[in-house]
């Protein structure tokens, strides 16, 4: 079971903005590790968008942005498109553990 | 460009036992830690194990700790994940990624994923 929680899903028109959270607690987001997030496309593997809590890696649209603050993080997506919609997992650190977020899955209206 | 493929994926009965591989090229290899992640179909991710790049730090995930054993071959470029006493619930796609910071042990993140290999553990 994942200790890091997102909502199952989001969605919002073409051109909107949507924020995803994910909330942690004192073991892992709260302790000052890391978050970093991933987008799965229908059918594909992960791949990493966003590291050290709001770090894009090159090809990374700049639409995609994300923040860490206490026990949560968000990744927020401005100008959403159709490419965008997929699932998404925020990541960091738990103990002695990596842990993933419970995924949300962002439709595009 | 990194490229990372899995193989030795498929049916087994429970309680029996799998090895996955994972071919490395574009990089070089024994210069950072791997890992094993797994989703089970239409489930979230789960982190199962990961190797750092002189095989001195090994960590396990509690749900395979004891049954799963992860090595790594740097002469081959190659991650395995030895799998015993199978069950049920390790059924799923397993990923073999890559930490992308240098030499790192711990703390790390997954850049980038192999396209993975499905593990199905049913009688």
């Amino acid at each position: 079971q994942s200790v890091l929680t997102q909502p199952p899903s989001v969605s919002g028109a073409r051109g909107q903005r949507v924020t995803i959270p994910c909330t942690g607690s004192r073991a892992n987001i709260g302790a000052g590790y890391d978050v970093q997030w991933y987008q799965q496309l229908p059918g594909a593997a992960p791949r990493l968008l966003i590291y050290g809590n709001s770090n894009r890696p090159s090809g990374v649209p700049e639409r995609f942005s994300a923040s860490k603050s206490g026990t949560s993080a968000s990744l927020a997506i401005s100008g959403l498109q159709a490419e965008d919609e997929a699932d998404y997992y925020c990541q960091s650190y738990d103990r002695t553990s990596y842990v993933f977020g419970t995924g949300t899955k962002v439709t595009v209206l | 460009e990194v490229h990372l493929v899995e193989s030795g994926g498929g049916l087994v009965q429970p309680g029996r036992s799998l090895t996955l591989s994972c071919a490395a090229s574009g990089f070089t290899f024994d210069d950072y830690a791997m890992h094993w992640v797994r989703q089970a179909p239409g489930k979230g991710l789960e982190w199962v194990s990961g190797v750092s790049w002189n095989s001195g730090t090994i960590a396990y995930a509690n749900s395979v700790k004891g049954r799963f054993t992860i090595s790594r071959d740097n002469a081959r470029s190659s991650l395995f994940l030895h799998m015993s006493n199978l069950r049920a619930e390790d059924t799923a796609f397993y990923y073999c990624v890559k930490d992308p910071r240098y030499r790192a042990m711990l703390l790390g993140y997954f850049d980038p994923w192999g396209q993975g290999t499905l593990v199905t553990v049913s009688s």
